[in-house]
């Protein structure tokens, strides 16, 4: 079945640091990819999605490119703010699923003043 | 545009009782999902509506876990009995059947505490 893995957390910067945040699947279809954020006491909202290779998803300064050769779709951002604090999700969502988001476990990210 | 509403935000139960929890999504979205988030986990879809159809319950427990969309719009979930493992945040979201985005937009969840 379909599955996400994501970077180990939590991950604790300092304001202006640059983040990764690393991300592979495994899918039977051709997913689409997507970046969820979960601020504290919030739902989940979309930061980013890209539906084929090598499009590159941006949001907030936030980046990440679909790479069908390494199935991978990392975060990245060049210069983090006290409130990009969060928990970070990645999922896919593969044609053949009814549109069912499979999700990836989750970074939280904690950056420092 | 109003979001995905739910109600209660919050929830303290002891072992054995019933809950439910009440969602309403954005207005024209005939797809309604359940998904339950254990803390330190990725949310884990429990059931799938498309209108007042049930499209998918395949990982929803069904000897305790109840859905319902009866009119197609807003929609309940029931758990009873509740166990201590049910300790969780209960998402909602909806989205456009048909899209191609694939899109899904969040409630901002029901979190229950299991005593």
């Amino acid at each position: 079945g379909d599955s996400v893995t994501q970077m180990e957390g939590p991950v604790t910067l300092s304001e202006e640091a640059f983040l990764t945040i690393n991300c592979t699947y495994t899918a039977t279809g051709y997913p689409s990819l997507f970046w969820y954020v979960q601020y504290p006491g919030e739902g989940l909202q979309l930061l980013l999605k890209a539906t084929k290779a090598d499009d590159k998803g941006s949001n907030k300064g936030f980046e990440a490119t679909y790479r069908k050769e390494t199935t991978s779709f990392h975060l990245e951002k060049g210069s983090v703010q006290v409130s990009d604090s969060a928990v970070y999700f990645c999922a896919l969502v593969t044609s053949g699923s009814a549109r069912q988001l499979t999700f990836g476990s989750g970074t939280q990210l904690t950056v420092l003043p | 545009e109003a979001g995905v509403a739910q109600s209660p935000r919050y929830k303290i139960i002891e072992k054995r009782q019933s809950v439910a929890f009440w969602c309403n999504p954005i207005s024209g979205h005939a797809t309604l999902y359940w998904y339950q988030q254990i803390l330190g986990q990725g949310p884990k879809l429990l059931i799938q509506f498309q209108n007042n159809g049930v499209v998918d319950d395949s990982q929803l427990p069904k000897d305790r876990f109840s859905a319902e969309r009866l009119k197609g719009v807003d929609s309940t979930l029931k758990i009873q009995p509740a166990k201590l493992e049910d300790s969780a945040v209960y998402l909602c979201a909806s989205s456009i059947t048909g899209a191609s985005s694939y899109e899904q937009y969040f409630g901002p969840g029901t979190r229950l505490t299991v005593t």
